[in-house]
């Protein structure tokens, strides 16, 4: 069974900090993708990255693929109030159709 | 606004009633899924359809029961629910039924609880 653990579980942080929220498994992916959930709203794809090692960047977000392709980290540089939201990773198992989730982590940036 | 809608928005129903959560997606994709969201859980996938075939049916209980009349359509039959069902269940459509390959789009949920 595959398991996507993402830490921290809750995030609270003041406009303008950095902040990086982690996703890490023992199973490989082929793929690996970024949401996010508001409130009362399903999740919204940020980025898939698929190569070991790959960064990409989306304005202040920073995503990136471990060189094993079992983990991954999303940067926020000088988070905004509207960055607030659930953040989720999925992966994707080779010939599957099915995405393993994380639990989540639950970002708010106070003004 | 993803393209993807569903009905009700939210919905209380006892044990013993029967309900129905209907999902619309107007990109003219290939592949609909049902997932639940429950509270301090992962989001788990239920059903996966291709061109309104069930293609993958993760050990669901029976009281709950999908239907893809069309590729545009997917509906979630409710009979005899128990209290731990209630949850967010969510309805994502893509391209193609290919896991993370195609970009899923999700569509706002159906907020239930199962008195």
């Amino acid at each position: 069974t595959q398991l996507l653990e993402q830490s921290p579980q809750f995030l609270s942080i003041q406009e303008g900090e950095n902040l990086t929220v982690y996703c890490n498994s023992s199973s490989v992916f082929s793929s690996l993708q970024w949401y996010r959930q508001e409130p009362g709203e399903g999740p919204v794809l940020l980025v898939t990255v698929v190569t070991g090692g790959e960064v990409k960047k989306l304005k202040r977000l920073t995503f990136q693929f471990g060189d094993a392709r079992k983990d991954s980290s999303l940067h926020i540089t000088a988070a905004q109030p509207g960055d607030t939201g659930l953040y989720l990773c999925a992966g994707a198992g080779a010939g599957s159709y099915q995405l393993t989730f994380g639990k989540g982590t639950k970002l708010s940036v106070i003004p | 606004e993803t393209g993807v809608t569903q009905t009700p928005r939210h919905l209380v129903m006892g044990m013993t009633n029967k309900k129905s959560l209907k999902c619309e997606q107007h990109l003219g994709h290939n592949a609909m899924y049902w997932y639940k969201q429950s509270a301090k859980k992962p989001l788990e996938l239920m059903f996966v359809y291709s061109l309104e075939e069930r293609v993958e049916n993760n050990s669901v209980p029976s009281r709950f029961s999908p239907e893809c009349p069309n590729s545009s359509h997917l509906f979630l039959h409710l009979h005899t629910l128990q209290p731990e069902d209630s949850a967010l269940y969510l309805c994502a459509s893509s391209q193609e039924p290919s896991g993370g390959r195609d970009e899923q789009f999700f569509g706002p949920g159906t907020r239930l609880t199962v008195l």
